[in-house]
């Protein structure tokens, strides 16, 4: 079946580093993609998300692109802030059952 | 404001006394889904709703119920709770359409411990 591989946290780095966590799929098809964060002491919410091949999701400095060739959808951030501080969780949907499939989460942590 | 509410935010309850968290939202949705989250383990999905009187399991559906008599509740019960569902969950809910590609909008959280 289909499934959503993050790498496993938490991160841990420093203001304005570089950031970058990894997100490889496994679904047949053409599935979407999505980028969802979690905030401490609140819900999930979209960050980003890509709807096909080569499709670059983006907001708030975070950027995500549709690889289909490797599977994968890293977000990425060139400047991180103590605010980003949050779980990240990677999904995907398929268009012919509408079944949500989400990653475990990568729990990123910024030091100032 | 577009929002899942949830309630309560937080209870502490006993073992096999049955408890109802409400899930209301005001945007509409035809799907609509709770998730219990646990360290180590994320996301997933207990009972989920396409629309009105249609429910249906997700991965985790044991010891819990649903009911979808309105399109805008999602109540979820748990007639006898054990320890094992201490847990943080919510709620979400989200448009259907074919190309799978809507936004998924999740309440603030309800966190349970049963002792």
């Amino acid at each position: 079946g289909d499934s959503v591989t993050q790498m496993e946290g938490p991160v841990t780095l420093s203001e304005e580093a570089f950031l970058t966590i990894n997100c490889t799929y496994t679904a047949t098809g053409y599935p979407s993609l999505f980028w969802y964060v979690q905030y401490p002491g609140e819900g999930l919410q979209l960050l980003l998300k890509a709807t096909k091949a080569d499709d670059k999701g983006s907001n708030k400095g975070f950027e995500a692109t549709y690889r289909k060739e490797t599977t994968s959808f890293h977000l990425e951030k060139g400047s991180v802030q103590v605010s980003d501080s949050a779980v990240y969780f990677c999904a995907l949907t398929q268009n012919r059952d509408d079944k949500i499939i989400f990653g475990k989460g990568t729990r990123l942590h910024i030091l100032p | 404001e577009a929002q899942v509410t949830q309630n309560p935010r937080y209870l502490i309850t006993v073992t096999g006394k049955k408890l109802t968290v409400t899930c209301s939202q005001n945007m509409n949705h035809e799907y609509m889904s709770w998730y219990r989250q646990d360290p180590g383990l994320g996301l997933r999905q207990i009972y989920y709703s396409m629309n009105v009187e249609v429910t249906d399991k997700g991965d985790v559906p044991e010891g819990y119920k649903v009911s979808r008599k309105e399109k805008r509740n999602f109540p979820l019960i748990l007639e006898s709770p054990s320890p094992n569902q201490t847990s943080l969950y919510f709620c979400a809910s989200r448009l259907i359409g074919t190309s799978g590609s809507y936004e998924q909008y999740f309440g603030p959280g309800t966190r349970l411990t049963v002792t």
